[in-house]
C-alpha cells in the first residue's frame, strides 16, 4: 500500500528536550515536505526536499532541522523544543516531474512542549 | 505574493442536499494547480479533487465537482448528495507551477463543514 508514515503520532515533551519525528514514504517520490498546521494559521511549510541531500527552507524554519540521506526517508529534528512549536506535524511526499502534483501526506504527529 | 482565501469558516447541510464551498486565490501566474483537501475528525489530509488552470473543463470526482472561474480567480467545490462522512474541514490549495519555486502548496484557512442527519 502506496503510503507515507510518520513516527510518533503523539509526543509530550519538556522544553530543550531534542527530539526527532520520522517519516518515510513507500512511493519512490523525489519530493518531500514539513508542515505544521495550527489553528487560524492553517498549514506553513517548514521545511522540504526535492530530493537526496537537497533541503531548503520553507516559510517557518526556524529551530527546525531536517535531513535527506535516503531518497525515503526525510525526519524531522528539533534540536530545543519551546512550546511554541507545540502543533500538529505533517510530513507529505510527490514525484518532482509532471502528472498532477498530487500531495500525499502522513497521518500528523501531535506535538505538545511543556 | 499568492493568496488563498476561504471566506466561509463554518457551514452545515443536510444528509442528501447539496453545498458548495467557496475559495477564491491571487496570483498573477498562468500556469498553476488547484485542489481541494478534506481533512476529517481522523486529522488525514485527503485530497479530493484537482484542477489545472489550463483546463476549462471543471474537474468532477463522483459526489465532488469544481466551479474554475480563471478570470474571477475563483474555485468553488460542489458537494451533492451530502453524507455523513463527508463532515470534515475543507481546504483550499494553490500550486504554482512556475520555474525556480518549490511547487509548495498554498494553503486557505479552511471551511468547518457539518453534515446532519
Amino acid at each position: 500500500e502506496a503510503q507515507v508514515t510518520q513516527n510518533p503520532r503523539y509526543l509530550i515533551t519538556v522544553t530543550g528536550k531534542k527530539l526527532t519525528v520520522t517519516c518515510s514514504q513507500n512511493m519512490n517520490h523525489e519530493y518531500m515536505s514539513w508542515y505544521r498546521q495550527d489553528p487560524g494559521l492553517g498549514l506553513r511549510q517548514i521545511y522540504y526536499s526535492m530530493n537526496v541531500e537537497v533541503t531548503d527552507k520553507g516559510d517557518v524554519p526556524e529551530g527546525y532541522k531536517v535531513s535527506r540521506k535516503e531518497k525515503r526517508n526525510f525526519p524531522l529534528i528539533l534540536e530545543s523544543p519551546s512550546p511554541n512549536q507545540t502543533s500538529l506535524y505533517f510530513c507529505a511526499s510527490r514525484h518532482t516531474g509532471t502528472g498532477g502534483y498530487e500531495q500525499y501526506f502522513g497521518p500528523g504527529t501531535r506535538l505538545t512542549v511543556t | 505574493a499568492q493568496t488563498v482565501t476561504q471566506s466561509q469558516p463554518e457551514m452545515s447541510v443536510q444528509e442528501a442536499e447539496t453545498v458548495t464551498l467557496s475559495c477564491t486565490y491571487d496570483t498573477s501566474e498562468n500556469n498553476y494547480y488547484l485542489f481541494w483537501y478534506k481533512q476529517p475528525p481522523s486529522r488525514q489530509m485527503i485530497l479530493v479533487i484537482r484542477q489545472e488552470a489550463y483546463k476549462q473543463q471543471n474537474a468532477t470526482e463522483n459526489r465532488f465537482s469544481v466551479n474554475f472561474q480563471k478570470a474571477a480567480k475563483s474555485f468553488s467545490l460542489k458537494i451533492s448528495d451530502s453524507q455523513l462522512g463527508d463532515t470534515a474541514m475543507y481546504f483550499c490549495a494553490f500550486m504554482n507551477l512556475g520555474a525556480g519555486n518549490n511547487r509548495k502548496l498554498i494553503w486557505g484557512l479552511g471551511t468547518s463543514l457539518a453534515v446532519n442527519p
